[in-house]
């Protein structure tokens, strides 16, 4: 079965500074993708990134990276330069590459950036 | 990438009447899907919104209670039937082309007095 895992429930970051969100999984499935979601106090879900399990190179989309280490089961989020706009709840997920595609989700990060 | 219009953006209802949530996509997709998040938790998988035929529930979710159409590749809904204070929840309506990028709409939240 897939898990994944988030074990910091909450996180402060200084404006501008940079910050790392943990998230570790679990899965049996040779082929599966990690996704990263935002969601501001709106409750609207905001795809950030996508890693898949057979890509070479961490991803990255603007201040958005992804700490991809596949031996050690871990797909950390890294944000750049924090912004006040960037105060919300972090969520990882998996999604297995079968047909299904279904994404399963952890528990969340609420990240605050203290200006 | 798709953008998904979802409605109503929020309701109140009464106990033991229904919601039905649509869910609008902008292009033809290949999964669409229904999750539920309850009051300060993660997003549950309610159920795989297939065109054309039934949809796939996930454990713990059944037809009777949540069902769900899809008449075509770019529109479903999710009905919530028979409303009990504890259906209160967020749910979002997700969708995409399978693999790197699956999106969400903005979510229902709804109240159930």
């Amino acid at each position: 079965a897939q898990k994944i895992t988030q074990t910091q429930p909450g996180m402060f970051v200084q404006e501008k500074e940079a910050v790392t969100l943990d998230c570790t999984y679990d899965t049996s499935d040779p082929s599966y993708g990690l996704f990263w979601y935002k969601q501001p106090s709106s409750g609207e879900m905001i795809f950030l990134i996508y890693q898949g399990s057979y890509d070479q190179q961490n991803a990255t989309e603007g201040r958005y990276s992804l700490n991809f280490q596949k031996a050690r089961k871990s797909a950390n989020l890294v944000i750049s330069a924090s912004q006040l706009g960037d105060s919300a709840m972090y969520f990882c997920a998996m999604s297995a590459m079968d047909s299904s595609y279904k994404l399963i989700f952890g528990s969340g990060t609420r990240l605050l950036v203290r200006p | 990438s798709a953008v998904i219009s979802q409605k109503p953006s929020r309701d109140i209802c009464q106990r033991g009447t229904s919601l039905t949530i649509q869910c609008q996509v902008d292009s033809q997709v290949t999964m669409m899907f229904w999750y539920r998040q309850q009051p300060g938790q993660s997003l549950t998988l309610i159920a795989t919104a297939n065109q054309g035929s039934e949809a796939t529930y996930e454990s713990g979710f059944v037809i009777d209670k949540f069902p769900i159409s899809r008449p075509n590749l770019t529109f479903s809904t999710l009905t919530v039937s028979n409303l009990s204070p504890e259906d209160s929840s967020i749910y979002l309506c997700s969708a995409g082309q399978g693999g790197e990028k699956l999106f969400f709409g903005s979510g229902t939240q709804l109240s159930v007095l």
